[in-house]
């Protein structure tokens, strides 16, 4: 079984540019996680979908973050414009659906590294 | 507000000896407690987990316990092998919150030959 997928695995770019990060969760997954991970912390949630609706964005900073998994797989995460403290790994995971226990796990991708400079 | 907190940023054993992770949480609305395992470069990999109802759940090398009235969990890793060497975060999680996980700062462990 294929796991999370997630490009680009390293990107730099300056404060004030923008970047975008795309995720493939596991086939048949209803339920998509975007994680923030700077360094020396645990992950953050950043936002939640069920299918193609989101269940939870109340942690991500919405003037410079965006994200969308319009046709309810794949899914996108935007930054506009980035600043230098966004420089952290972007963990996209995935589960079969909402809620854990009863054999629902999350699954993790490898992440993305973004560093502002 | 760090609700979960693992307050051993590193943990060094023996290879064969016990390792005894530790996590700490604050909110008692938690429900669903998890363990995961970070190499570095990758992703996050699951461990284990244990439901609130629970004290004690067992995978193989892997035992975590539950004490609610502390709101203190553990992980031990018996024997411990030079592969373990990792870094392990503990989760938590709310049924209000769907599957939402409220992770910690992570522990460093170094398993030595």
């Amino acid at each position: 079984e294929a796991g999370v997928a997630q490009s680009p695995r390293y990107k730099i770019i300056e404060k004030r540019q923008s970047v975008a990060f795309w995720c493939n969760p596991i086939s048949g997954h209803a339920t998509l996680y975007w994680y923030q991970q700077i360094l020396g912390q645990g992950p953050k949630l950043l936002i939640q979908f069920q299918n193609n609706g989101v269940v939870d964005d109340s942690q991500l900073p919405k003037d410079r973050f965006s994200a969308e998994r319009l046709k309810g797989v794949d899914s996108t995460l935007k930054i506009q414009p980035a600043k230098l403290e966004d420089s952290a790994v972007y963990l996209c995971a995935s589960s079969w659906t909402w809620g854990l226990g009863s054999g629902n796990t999350i699954y993790f991708g490898e992440g993305s590294w973004l560093t502002v400079v | 507000d760090q609700q979960v907190k693992q307050n051993s940023p590193s943990l060094s054993v023996q290879e064969g000896r016990i390792s005894i992770l530790n996590c700490d949480y604050t909110n008692s609305m938690f429900d669903y407690f998890l363990w995961y395992k970070k190499y570095p470069a990758e992703g996050p990999t699951f461990l284990i987990s244990i439901s609130s109802i629970k004290d004690k759940n067992e995978d193989g090398r892997f035992t975590v316990f539950l004490n609610k009235s502390a709101k203190h969990l553990s992980l031990h890793i018996v024997p411990s092998q030079p592969g373990d060497s990792a870094v392990y975060f503990c989760a938590a999680s709310e049924e209000t919150s769907g599957s939402r996980l409220t992770f910690g700062e992570g522990t460093q462990l170094t398993v030595n030959p």
